[in-house]
């Protein structure tokens, strides 16, 4: 199993340009998240998504769409990029049979700067 | 609302010496679980270990040892005999059944360098 992927790795755009940010997992995970991680923040969950077809808004949404049409794919949209969403993006996914709570494993990480 | 508090923003040892990482948390859930993860300069985050709050068992793995006091709301981790290759961030965090969305509430993370 290649586990969670995420590309591309490295991205640099301009303000108000859109780009859509991949994660796919190949472990049937039933439960995808996508987390940015700021200097001194943690780590703060933008969306989820608890199975196809079904997303959620985490703590930070803004300015961020996600879909989630397949089991394997959820990605994670920027429709007017900004600034502010200079960050380090994560996907996580978790796979649903060790119970209610499941342990999220997180992909390698998009490192996406905007002018 | 559920926290995590990691006090320590960086530390500094040297190699061979033993270094405990301190994480205390806060949440008003009976049911919740407490992690662990490693992020080396590489960037990855590599998941160490999850413990539920019904489990005060002390865990160890190799070099890693968790110390998790339910009376002091600490999730501690302690490397022994610490090594170059320790050098990381490390995160703890926290997440409960009670919630919709199982997120995981991060603490800021502790940097570790391990001095040759």
């Amino acid at each position: 199993n290649a586990g969670v992927t995420q590309t591309p790795k490295f991205q640099v755009l301009k303000t108000g340009q859109s780009m859509t940010l991949q994660c796919a997992q190949d472990m049937n995970h039933e439960y995808m998240s996508w987390y940015r991680q700021d200097p001194g923040m943690g780590l703060r969950l933008i969306h989820y998504s608890v199975g196809a077809g079904i997303t959620d808004q985490g703590e930070v949404p803004n300015g961020y769409n996600v879909s989630r049409s397949t089991t394997e794919d959820f990605p994670l949209r920027l429709l007017s990029a900004a600034p502010s969403q200079t960050s380090v993006y994560f996907c996580a996914s978790s796979y649903s049979t060790e119970g209610p709570v499941w342990t999220q494993y997180f992909g390698p990480g998009t490192r996406l700067l905007v002018l | 609302a559920q926290k995590v508090t990691q006090a320590q923003t960086e530390i500094s040892v040297v190699e061979k010496e033993d270094v405990t990482l301190d994480c205390v948390y806060e949440t008003r859930d009976t049911t919740y679980y407490l992690f662990w993860y490693k992020q080396p300069p590489s960037g990855e985050l590599v998941f160490l270990i999850r413990r539920n709050s019904f489990d005060e068992q002390n865990e160890i793995s190799g070099r890693y040892s968790w110390n998790f006091q339910k009376s002091t709301s600490s999730f501690n981790f302690t490397i022994t005999a610490s090594q170059v290759v320790d050098s990381a961030v490390y995160f703890c965090a926290l997440t409960s059944s009670g919630g919709s969305n199982y997120k995981l509430t991060f603490g800021k993370g502790t940097l570790l360098t391990v001095n040759p």
